[in-house]
Formats: structure tokens, C-alpha cells, sequence
């Protein structure tokens, strides 16, 4: 009965340095989403993926960020180059269906993302 | 600019009594909507849904009333209980899912 499944909890990466986040979804479930949020903010939406399709990135800086979600493995969120201000917690949740359907997103418990 | 919006930073209740979170949200588009719990360090997690053809969705001690009219969603929770201590994320779809900033419920013994 795995849920959403994402390594690392804990992540510390020197300014300049790359980040790689990973998240496995709930078993039968094809569509992943990153959310973003930042000390005392909200969830902020960064992407949502299908295998091998990004489908909406409009909440994805445009530099230095990038997601994929391959045929095979877990989905990756990329931060290259990393600064102070990527210091967040990043959360991946899946769902079975697409977003038409009223199905609630189940989320991970977050990958913690310090830049130092 | 947020179209989602939780006005109350916190709010704390007396254990057995009614909590009641709001949500007001701007995008008349939005069609499901969703409350979301979330402890320290841990993902949130689903708690209830309402769809916009809906104005009342009950799950055990857990309601949440939709007002079109007044782009206005609450949860309320009743009994409280010490366990239901924690943030609520309001959130609402038009092709993705957009969070509130959350509330922090505190119950008080």
C-alpha cells in the first residue's frame, strides 16, 4: 500500500551545485505533479507530467529548472545551478486520472531543499 | 495574484467545539474544489471535496459549504479534536489544482 513515494527528505546543495529530486507515484497512478512551497507560504503549482509528456509547465521557472517523467523510473525534478532563494520544500503528488476528473492529488511527504 | 485566498493566518478553537476555516477564491471557472491537511514535515493530505454543482459535502465530522453566489468556501470541523491541530490547505481546479496559503487550526485543550 505505498503512497507517494519521494527521496531524497532531505537535501543540502552548495549555491552553483545541482539538485535532483525523485518521485514515485502511487501504484496505477500515470500523472504526476511538483508543487513548490515556500517558509510560511502556500503550495505553489510547477508542473504536471504523463509518461514521457510534460503537459503543463507554466508554474516552472524558466531557467535553470527542468522535470521529466520517463516510460520507466521515477519522475525527476532538476535544479541546475542551484541559489538561496531554491531553499524550499518541493512536494510530488499523483493522481490516476487526468485533471478533468474529480479525483484529489495524493501527495509525498516532500524532498526539503537547502542551499547553503 | 491569488486566486485562492485564505484570509486567516491561524485560528485556534476550544477542543469540542465548531472550527470553521474559510477560503474566498476569484476565478469563477473553478469548478472542484478541495481541503487539504497538513502536519509538520509530512505531506498534505486529502481530507474532503465539493464539487461547484454542489453547496454541501458531509464526511463524518467534516463539512464543506460551497457559496457560488460569493465565490466563498468553508470547513468546518466538529467536534474539534486535538489530533485535527494542524494547517488546512483550501484548494480549488480549473486545469490544475491551485493551494491556498494555508490556516493554522490550533485546539485547545
Amino acid at each position: 500500500n505505498a503512497g507517494v513515494m519521494q527521496n531524497p527528505r532531505h537535501l543540502v546543495r552548495r549555491r552553483g551545485q545541482e539538485a535532483r529530486l525523485r518521485c514515485s507515484p502511487m501504484k496505477g497512478h500515470s500523472h504526476v505533479y511538483w508543487y513548490r512551497q515556500l517558509p510560511e507560504e502556500g503550495l505553489k503549482f510547477m508542473v504536471y507530467l504523463q509518461k514521457e509528456n510534460i503537459i503543463d509547465e507554466s508554474g516552472m521557472p524558466k531557467e535553470r529548472f527542468s522535470a521529466e517523467f520517463p516510460k520507466e523510473g521515477p519522475s525527476i525534478l532538476r535544479i541546475q545551478q542551484v541559489v538561496r532563494g531554491d531553499s524550499a520544500a518541493y512536494f510530488c503528488a499523483s493522481s490516476p486520472d487526468t485533471p478533468q476528473y474529480n479525483s484529489p492529488l495524493h501527495f509525498g511527504n516532500g524532498t526539503r531543499l537547502t542551499v547553503t | 495574484d491569488q486566486q485562492v485566498k485564505q484570509n486567516s493566518p491561524s485560528l485556534s478553537v476550544q477542543e469540542g467545539r465548531i472550527s470553521i476555516l474559510n477560503c474566498d477564491y476569484t476565478n469563477s471557472m473553478f469548478d472542484y474544489f478541495l481541503w487539504y491537511k497538513k502536519y509538520p514535515a509530512e505531506g498534505p493530505t486529502f481530507l474532503i471535496s465539493i464539487s461547484s454543482i454542489k453547496d454541501k459535502n458531509e464526511d463524518g465530522r467534516f463539512t464543506v459549504f460551497l457559496n457560488k453566489s460569493a465565490k466563498h468556501l468553508s470547513l468546518h470541523i466538529v467536534p474539534s479534536q486535538p489530533g485535527d491541530s494542524a494547517v488546512y490547505f483550501c484548494a480549488a481546479r480549473d486545469d490544475k489544482i491551485i493551494f491556498g496559503k494555508g490556516t493554522r487550526l490550533h485546539i485547545l485543550p
